[in-house]
């Protein structure tokens, strides 16, 4: 039973667009919301969080949102470099609780 | 500062053998966390650990156990290796907190075969 999904696994953006990744979840107790980025070979990197009181969290080109009645949350990421081609993982968590839901990732490919 | 720091790298075990993974966490943290990534899967987690204790336990069967020394280093154990167990292993660490804090090393990866 996943309880945070990626429904895609890859994404292609032309450079200096807007990337959008999505993430749905279905455990409404989740109360905290993360970003990772992970390239080959490395461990996830922290991007952003948001917690369940907030809709919106902003952190220079990137941005998350959280729509808790849809149980969904989006990265948005403006303007896409080619640096930011990686695989992105959404996690939750429950309870300030330090164990975190992953979703299965989604591969950002950002071309020039 | 040093980061966090997983050995071996690379690991290649038989079915049935046991393998023994180490994570080493940034100095001063006391939380070390376990996850498994495979294709497809994401990352799922296995354990966490804070100050020698196991504080949080993900779903995975009995074969997989850890523990955490005094220094906050921390070892996970995997036994009768099955070949499903083949991933890689990611250990982060954090002072305590929620996820945000959390540092990933680079991770173990395991082949069996």
């Amino acid at each position: 039973d996943q309880q945070v999904k990626q429904n895609s696994p890859s994404l292609s953006v032309q450079e200096g667009r807007i990337s959008i990744l999505n993430c749905d979840y279905t455990n409404s107790m989740f109360d905290y919301f993360l970003w990772y980025k992970k390239y080959p070979a490395e461990g996830p990197t922290f991007l952003i969080s948001i917690s369940s009181i907030k809709d919106k969290n902003e952190d220079g080109r990137f941005t998350v949102f959280l729509n808790k009645s849809a149980k969904h949350l989006s990265l948005h990421i403006v303007p896409s470099q080619p640096g930011d081609s990686a695989v992105y993982f959404c996690a939750a968590s429950e309870g300030g609780y330090n164990k975190l839901i992953f979703g299965a990732g989604t591969r950002l490919a950002v071309h020039p | 500062k040093a980061g966090v720091t997983q050995t071996p790298r690379y690991l290649i075990k038989t079915r049935g053998q046991q393998v023994t993974l180490s994570c080493s966490p940034i100095s001063g943290h006391r939380s070390v966390s376990w996850y498994q990534q495979t294709p497809g899967q994401g990352l799922q987690f296995l354990f966490e650990y804070f100050s020698e204790t196991q504080r949080n336990k993900g779903n995975f069967p009995g074969r997989f156990s850890g523990r955490q020394f005094s220094n906050s280093r921390s070892e996970m154990n995997v036994s009768t290796l099955e070949l499903g167990d083949s991933a890689l292993y990611l250990c982060a660490s954090s002072l305590g907190g929620t996820g945000q804090g959390y540092t990933f090393g680079s991770g173990t990866r395991l082949t069996v075969v």
